[in-house]
């Protein structure tokens, strides 16, 4: 079965750092790879997804993710934090292939803070 | 249109009460869910609509009853519900497609009393 690996509940960075957001995945197949971000109270949005094609994807908010099979990762990027990017940030993979819709495998969980 | 809906966006409710949730979409998508999620834990799937059809129930008790009347919504029917029912009930949309994201409502907060 499918699963997802965050590493590190919680993430801490000061404003203007780098912001780094680990994921892996277990995968018998290529899989197609999410990155979410939740704000207190709101749903989910979409920062970024992985398919096929280049390994390196760029989101929105200057987030970006690499996609590297050799380590199944796909962890998230930002090189300068901003107060707006708290949050809670989920990795997810789809668990079905072959054009049917895939139902999402969520990771637990990072919760961003970024100190002033 | 990009965007799904969710109504009402809080609501308190006894054991012996029926009420329902209400999800909204016009993105043209066929695939619709609804999630459960617990503070700081993440989305737990409950239901799968594909083509107004249930695909897919995640063991979910008979107290939680999705409905699709149509393409475009997405209801969820409570009734009897017990204190740990309380969360977050988010609605999701996808295009049938392995590959697609799916687009998350706003969620409902539900707390049972």
């Amino acid at each position: 079965a499918q699963s997802v690996t965050q590493l590190g509940s919680h993430v801490s960075v000061s404003e203007g750092a780098l912001v780094l957001l680990r994921c892996n995945y277990s995968s018998s197949v290529p899989p197609y790879l999410f990155w979410y971000v939740q704000y207190p109270n709101q749903g989910l949005q979409l920062l970024l997804k992985y398919t096929t094609g280049a390994t390196l994807v760029k989101g929105i908010n200057g987030f970006e993710a690499e996609f590297k099979k050799s380590e199944t990762s796909f962890h998230l990027t930002k090189p300068s934090a901003h107060m707006s990017d708290a949050a809670e940030y989920f990795c997810a993979v789809t668990d079905n292939y072959g054009g049917s819709q895939g139902n999402l495998i969520f990771g637990k969980g990072t919760k961003l803070s970024v100190k002033p | 249109d990009t965007e799904v809906t969710q109504t009402p966006k809080h609501l308190v409710m006894g054991m012996t009460n029926k009420k329902s949730l209400k999800c909204e979409q016009h993105m043209g998508h066929r695939a619709m869910y609804w999630y459960k999620q617990k503070a700081k834990k993440p989305p737990e799937l409950m239901f799968v609509y594909s083509y107004e059809k249930l695909s897919i129930n995640e063991s979910v008790p008979s107290r939680f009853s999705p409905e699709c009347p149509n393409s475009s919504l997405l209801n969820l029917h409570l009734h009897a519900l017990q204190p740990e029912d309380s969360a977050l009930y988010l609605c999701a949309s996808s295009p049938p497609a392995g590959a697609a994201e799916q687009f998350f409502g706003p969620g409902t907060r539900l707390t049972v009393l």
